[in-house]
């Protein structure tokens, strides 16, 4: 166990819709990355939150979103949801910016 | 931009037998972090050993090893005495360590390279 969570598990929605994945860090760690793992992409970095701020993009599309709480959890909005936009989320957690970082056990999206 | 490559998108190994899957990358940094993360079928990702580029020493975690070749830009893990746990996949990821284009530290992995264990 990471000590890192991912609510829900799973999730399954129809195209058009929006949903929100949420994610809670270790204790104490500071930075939240967000990333996608599809069959076609792999692992990708949409997004990096750093105490409440965010710190860095990568291929995160216009329709996602993402912030984080005081509390230090964070939510991964996605909208206007497609296909192609199935693939199972992670949520990775560490103290700074450069430290090792935990991954959740990640939430597996299913858009039909 | 930094990338990586992982040429072997399958590999099989003999329980109890040795096995080296390869990693590539590319990146114009000097400063930086290599990683191996394992991906069972549970899907968890699982952190299974890590470099730090300004270390010539190559890391050793228990039957895990690296062979860290800077100047070739070559990353590869060895697994010594298989088991039918380390049966998962493995992905080769890259972070800097420095602000670099914006990079704040998120990791640039490969494509993965399938791993079975056979009995």
């Amino acid at each position: 166990d990471s000590g890192v969570t991912q609510t829900p598990k799973h999730l399954i929605t129809a195209t058009g819709q929006r949903v929100t994945l949420r994610c809670s860090p270790r204790s104490g760690d500071l930075s939240v990355y967000w990333y996608q793992q599809s069959l076609d992409q792999g692992l990708q970095f949409l997004i990096h939150y750093y105490n409440g701020e965010e710190r860095a993009k990568g291929n995160i599309l216009e329709r996602f979103s993402a912030q984080q709480f005081p509390d230090l959890h964070s939510e991964l909005n996605l909208s206007s949801l497609e296909l192609g936009d199935s693939a199972l989320y992670f949520c990775a957690s560490s103290s700074g910016t450069y430290n090792e970082q935990f991954f959740g056990p990640g939430t597996r999206l299913t858009v039909l | 931009a930094q990338t990586v490559t992982q040429s072997q998108p399958e590999m099989s190994v003999q329980e109890a037998e040795t096995v080296t899957l390869s990693c590539t990358y590319d990146t114009s940094e000097s400063d930086y972090y290599l990683f191996w993360y394992k991906q069972p079928p549970s899907r968890q990702m699982i952190l299974v050993i890590r470099q730090e580029a300004y270390k010539q020493q190559n890391a050793t975690e228990n039957r895990f090893s690296v062979n860290f070749q800077k100047a070739a830009k070559s990353f590869s893990l060895k697994i010594s005495d298989s088991q039918l746990g380390d049966a998962a996949m493995y992905f080769c990821a890259y972070r800097s360590d420095m602000n670099y284009g914006g990079s704040q530290g998120n990791l640039i992995f490969g494509k993965g390279t399938k791993l079975s264990v056979k009995p």
